[in-house]
């Protein structure tokens, strides 16, 4: 059975400091790994990872992925109180009979003052 | 990026009435759409794939019966849940597939299913 896995479920962090979020992965037919932020309501895009060791850049945020070890971490430096949301890994899955994403449980970050 | 929106974004039902939900692909051409349900607390559930002119897809678990999913045109899907109960009370999320856009799926807003 295809599963995503993310950790820590939930994190507390002060402004400023650096937060390493960690997928897992266990599919056939991988297609690309992918990150979302989630607030209050559907989830906003933040990187597709298909290659292993490119490391994409947005800002504050990286993220990277190893598909021999099957991971990806997402990583957010210098955090700010309007990175408090879910972040939620997914990962596309294409095969002959099915096209698909399926989800991790999310890690449910909190940034305080 | 692309723009998928949903209709209604709230509804609220009695039990055993039937709701129906659109998802549209608004400036793109979406062979494929998906359709989640999200619990509080909980991640997205993928419910089904909904492909343009063929049935959906289930997963495991899901009612096809109770769920029924149209999808009778490139920019349109519908999930339809029939008699519908407390317990199917849930934010539903639909997301479009841009085969031209590196196949990224596009999220709509969302729809907050609340049954009475």
């Amino acid at each position: 059975e295809d599963k995503v896995v993310q950790s820590p479920l939930s994190l507390v962090v002060h402004e400023g400091d650096t937060v390493t979020l960690n997928c897992s992965y266990e599919v056939t037919n991988f297609r690309s790994l992918l990150w979302y932020k989630q607030e209050k309501k559907a989830p906003t895009f933040l990187f597709m990872l298909t290659s292993s060791g490119i490391e994409k850049k947005s800002g504050r945020l990286s993220s990277i992925l190893d598909k021999k070890e099957l991971f990806s971490i997402l990583n957010i430096t210098a955090t700010q109180t309007g990175d408090s949301a879910i972040y939620l890994c997914a990962v596309d899955l294409w095969g002959t009979s099915y096209d698909k994403v399926i989800f991790g449980p999310g890690t449910s970050l909190s940034v305080i003052p | 990026g692309a723009v998928v929106s949903q209709h209604p974004s709230r509804v609220i039902c009695k039990s055993g009435t039937s709701v129906k939900i659109e998802c549209r692909s608004l400036d793109f051409q979406a062979t494929t759409m998906f359709w989640y349900r999200q619990f509080p607390k909980q991640s997205l559930m993928l419910m089904a794939t909904s492909n343009e002119g063929s049935k959906a897809t289930y997963e495991q678990g899901v009612e096809k019966d109770k769920f029924l999913i149209n999808h009778a045109s490139l920019t349109l899907s519908t999930l339809t849940v029939t008699s519908a109960h407390p317990e199917d009370s849930s934010f539903y999320i639909c997301s479009a597939r841009d085969f031209t856009n590196y196949n990224e799926q596009f999220f709509g807003p969302g729809t907050r299913l609340t049954v009475l």
